[in-house]
């Protein structure tokens, strides 16, 4: 079956940047329509979408957050990585990866990794 | 903001049947498919809904979807305590390149 799990720091200082690694298993992302992608949710807020990476190694970015992310994959590890630059205590919040289909749907997500922004 | 507007909460009584509506533009919803997701409190989001109407394995048929131009509904039948939780509607955006939810419905079963 298929899972994923985000890894990562719990705590980051402003202007650091957070790198969070997807592990995942149940499928490959050298298959032709399978992408992973990463979702935030600030305690108390609504669903934010960030990035979606495809099996082609094609990258889509949240327009409001694009000069800040970096999304790649390792194939060879089943990894995706998600960097973000410049943190900010408003970038609180639990982070989730999830395997997209068909380029806009989730339809597995991980348990999420909540990464909190304070000096 | 969010690109995508959902009430932010809706009631009705076990039993009872309730909708959530999603309204967007034409970059959205309008030409793209729609999908619908369930979190419950302390949990990751499930999906319920996919290409506008389509469940998948294991949602049960409770759960339906609609889209109708710019606009998306959830209706959920025969209501259950199980069922309060926080729903999303989610699509691509042509426009952004990129995806987008809306802001979330909180469901209470009165």
């Amino acid at each position: 079956q298929i899972t994923l799990k985000e890894s990562g720091p719990t705590l980051v200082k402003p202007t650091q940047t957070l790198t969070l690694t997807c592990t995942f298993s149940g499928f490959s992302l050298s298959t032709s329509g399978v992408g992973v992608g990463w979702i935030r949710q600030p305690p108390g807020k609504a669903l934010e979408w960030l990035a979606l990476i495809y099996w082609d190694d094609d990258k889509r970015y949240s327009p409001s957050l694009k000069s800040r992310l970096t999304i790649t994959k390792d194939t060879s590890k089943n990894q995706v990585v998600l960097r973000m630059t410049n943190m900010d205590p408003v970038d609180t919040a639990t982070y989730y990866c999830a395997h997209a289909v068909a380029g806009y749907y989730f339809d597995y997500w991980g348990q999420g990794t909540l990464v909190t922004v304070s000096s | 903001q969010s690109v995508l507007t959902q009430p932010p909460s809706v009631s009705a009584a076990p039993g009872q049947k309730v909708t959530i509506s999603c309204s967007g533009s034409s970059s959205n919803i309008g030409n793209n498919y729609i999908s619908w997701y369930q979190q419950l409190p302390g949990t990751a989001p499930k999906l319920l809904i996919y290409d506008n109407n389509k469940r998948p394995s294991g949602i049960p048929d409770r759960f339906s979807g609609s889209k109708s131009g710019t606009s998306a509904t959830l209706g959920i039948t025969g209501l259950q305590t199980g069922d309060e939780a926080d729903y999303y509607c989610g699509a691509w955006d042509s426009s952004l390149n990129a995806g987008v939810f809306g802001g979330g419905t909180k469901l209470t079963v009165l």
